[in-house]
């Protein structure tokens, strides 16, 4: 299956500063990134879509300055929160987009953030 | 709404013994139905995917069922073991390119000795 590196696995940082994630596809390319939020005992909940040399496109009630989302390559999608609040606190996971129809999604292993 | 809803939220077996999770959904257009397994603090990895065609798929120790009539799939586990301990994820795509993934809450579920 594909591989995926996500990077870091977890972070603590003080509340106001930013904190950027990178998720890597290290065996094919991807097109499209997908970035997920979860909280605890709460199912995945999608972020925003990120396609590569383009704008990502959000979730309603995602905020996009906030959430800032690069794809500059087929194998890197970063996802920076910028301003951290406490209630950004939680597992962050990227998945980048399939490559063919009904093929299973691969994911990262997931960044914990913490916002103290 | 697209909904996928999972029960029980959380069981406790003993190693060794079988266990069948379930899932319901509500998703239309519906393409696929994939189970994954997520331990504490990693990402979900997948276990099996399964088309609207596919009745019954396995994965080694686990199996999953599905009625797309009406709208229900099983994920059984035989013969547990402690690595099982993890939350078991129902997913439903809404495209074949899984673009339109609709999660589950995940059942957790706790294998002790």
């Amino acid at each position: 299956g594909a591989v995926v590196s996500q990077h870091p696995s977890w972070v603590i940082c003080k509340s106001g500063t930013s904190v950027k994630i990178e998720c890597r596809s290290l065996d094919f390319q991807a097109t499209t990134m997908f970035w997920y939020r979860q909280f605890p005992k709460q199912s995945l909940m999608l972020m925003a879509t990120s396609n590569e040399g383009s704008k990502a496109t959000y979730e309603q009630g995602v905020e996009k300055d906030k959430f800032l989302i690069n794809h500059a390559s087929l194998t890197l999608s970063t996802l920076t929160v910028t301003s951290a609040h406490p209630e950004d606190s939680s597992f962050y996971i990227c998945s980048p987009g399939p490559d063919g129809m009904n093929t299973e999604a691969f994911f990262g292993q997931g960044t914990r953030l913490t916002v103290v | 709404k697209n909904q996928v809803e999972q029960s029980p939220q959380s069981l406790i077996i003993l190693e060794g013994k079988n266990c069948t999770l379930q899932c319901n959904y509500t998703v239309s257009p519906f393409s696929n139905l994939r189970w994954y397994k997520q331990d504490t603090g990693r990402g979900p990895v997948s276990l099996t995917i399964m088309t609207f065609s596919e009745n019954t798929k396995s994965n080694g120790r686990y199996t999953a069922t599905l009625d797309a009539d009406t709208k229900q799939s099983s994920l059984h586990i035989t013969a547990s073991q402690l690595s099982d301990s993890a939350s078991y994820i129902c997913v439903v795509s809404a495209t074949e390119a899984g673009t339109a993934l609709i999660f589950g809450k995940g059942t957790t579920l706790s294998v002790s000795s």
